[in-house]
């Protein structure tokens, strides 16, 4: 089983940035799809976005964040990351980082524990 | 946009059996969803359960069991003990790379 890390979580002001990352210790992370996945406080869980693992990467995003949030891996650092910019208070979160490959792309294998992303002024 | 619905809560008591599903607000949750569930407790990074409708992940007891009952997708606990008190989530595949969470099931054991 993957052991995926989530880290770069922090307290933002509303329309400030944040980078999140995504890592994995002793597997090679390229070699899997990445997903994203927040909850809100007392909320319930939400898609997020997809890199896939091939190259060119393949990269979809949830509507509610479609052209505030990019993805990306650095295969050499062996990290995903999420960029969330104009941050909103609605973007309070748990930021999880799921892995999905092979015939098994359409479900989330393994999960980190978390980031927390807290947007307030 | 189309809407993952699941019950937002269940009570079941110790040993006993409970179904949770998982539909669409528009049209049938089918095998080509891909539905999956996940268990989902505070502090803890979430577990997954089910994938591909019915396979059970590897270290998933045999009491979770995954179906298509009519129309909707089905997570089923059967002789449910404490520990499985929690929130579990379906998700399904809509189609070009986009995921839909449902709201969410809080099972009770008592």
């Amino acid at each position: 089983e993957v052991q995926l890390v989530e880290s770069g979580g922090g307290l933002v002001q509303p329309g400030g940035s944040l980078r999140l990352s995504c890592a994995a210790s002793g597997v090679t992370l390229s070699a899997y799809n990445i997903n994203w996945v927040r909850q809100a406080p007392g909320k319930g869980l939400e898609w997020v976005s997809y890199i896939s693992s091939v190259t060119p990467s393949h990269i979809y995003y949830a509507d509610s964040v479609k052209g505030r949030f990019t993805i990306s891996r650095d295969n050499a650092k062996n990290s995903v990351y999420l960029q969330i910019n104009s941050l909103r208070a609605e973007d309070t979160a748990i930021y999880y980082c799921a892995n999905s490959y092979g015939t098994g792309w359409h479900y989330f294998e393994s999960w980190g524990r978390g980031t927390l992303v807290t947007v307030s002024s | 946009q189309t809407v993952v619905t699941q019950e937002p809560s269940f009570s079941v008591s110790p040993g006993g059996t409970v179904t949770l599903t998982c539909g669409l607000s528009s049209g049938s949750v089918t095998t080509s969803h891909y539905p999956s569930w996940y268990q989902l407790t505070p502090g803890q990074a979430p577990r997954t359960l089910i994938s591909n409708t019915d396979t059970r992940s590897s270290r998933i007891p045999d009491r979770f069991s995954g179906s298509i009952l009519g129309n909707k997708a089905a997570l089923t606990i059967t002789g449910a003990q404490a520990d499985d008190e929690s929130d579990y989530y379906c998700v399904v595949y809509m189609g070009g790379g986009i995921w839909v969470f449902g709201g969410g099931t809080k099972v009770t054991v008592l």
